[in-house]
């Protein structure tokens, strides 16, 4: 059984392009949450997704931030007209019931904008 | 609101033991462990639903004691394979991490 899998590993976005992070759960996990981190910090929660639905996206920016979770296919986090600010490591965790249970963690995706 | 961990930062010689603790001013209804080594994905160690539970995995162990909304976790004998940057996670839906506590262990 693969863990969880997101990519790609590193993006190197110019400022103003757009990012897009993907993130496949483990097999039969249905519930998608992102976070974001940045060096030495720790994980801040952004969205919460469970197939085809967004359950909580308190933690997400307002504008340029979007997440999907469509009934086929990867978990996508997009990041429109990137900015300096916006370059962390953002990680992937999958569950198989709600946030009560084990969530497990992809590699991540080190995003650098320049 | 983010729970709030204690020690920063601790340096444990192999063998010796350390405990961790993360409290919350919210009401907690579970606790998530995670630990991450530089570099890396956050590993799950374990979760607390009830007040006043404990659970162990290997030589590590966790309480929580839902009255006074804190969480401790224990490593026991430590071995080199357990530096790294421990998390508390609280939270409804995702979850809201500490700021982590440092350990490093040295042989």
């Amino acid at each position: 059984n693969a863990g969880v899998m997101q990519n790609p590993r590193h993006l190197v976005r110019r400022r103003g392009q757009e990012a897009r992070l993907r993130c496949s759960p483990m097999k039969g996990h249905s519930h998608v949450y992102w976070y974001r981190q940045l060096p030495e910090e720790g994980l801040k929660f952004m969205v919460y997704l469970q197939k085809e639905n967004i359950i909580d996206e308190s933690g997400m920016p307002k504008e340029r931030f979007s997440a999907e979770f469509p009934k086929e296919g990867p978990s996508i986090l997009r990041i429109q007209q990137v900015v300096r600010g916006d370059s962390a490591a953002y990680f992937c965790a999958s569950s198989p019931g709600g946030p009560n249970t084990e969530a497990f963690f992809g590699q991540g995706t080190r995003l650098t904008v320049v | 609101q983010q729970p709030v961990q204690s020690p920063q930062a601790v340096i444990l010689r192999e063998g010796e033991d350390a405990v961790i603790n993360c409290s919350s001013s919210k009401a907690l209804y579970s606790v998530h462990w995670y630990r991450q080594k530089h570099g890396e994905a956050p590993v799950f160690l374990m979760i607390l639903l009830k007040g006043g539970e404990q659970k162990g995995h290997e030589k590590i162990s966790a309480s929580f004691n839902e009255k006074k909304q804190q969480s401790s976790l224990y490593l026991t004998a430590s071995q080199l394979s357990y530096s790294g940057t421990y998390f508390c996670g609280t939270g409804a839906d995702g979850l809201t991490f500490g700021k982590g506590t440092h350990l490093i262990i040295q042989p």
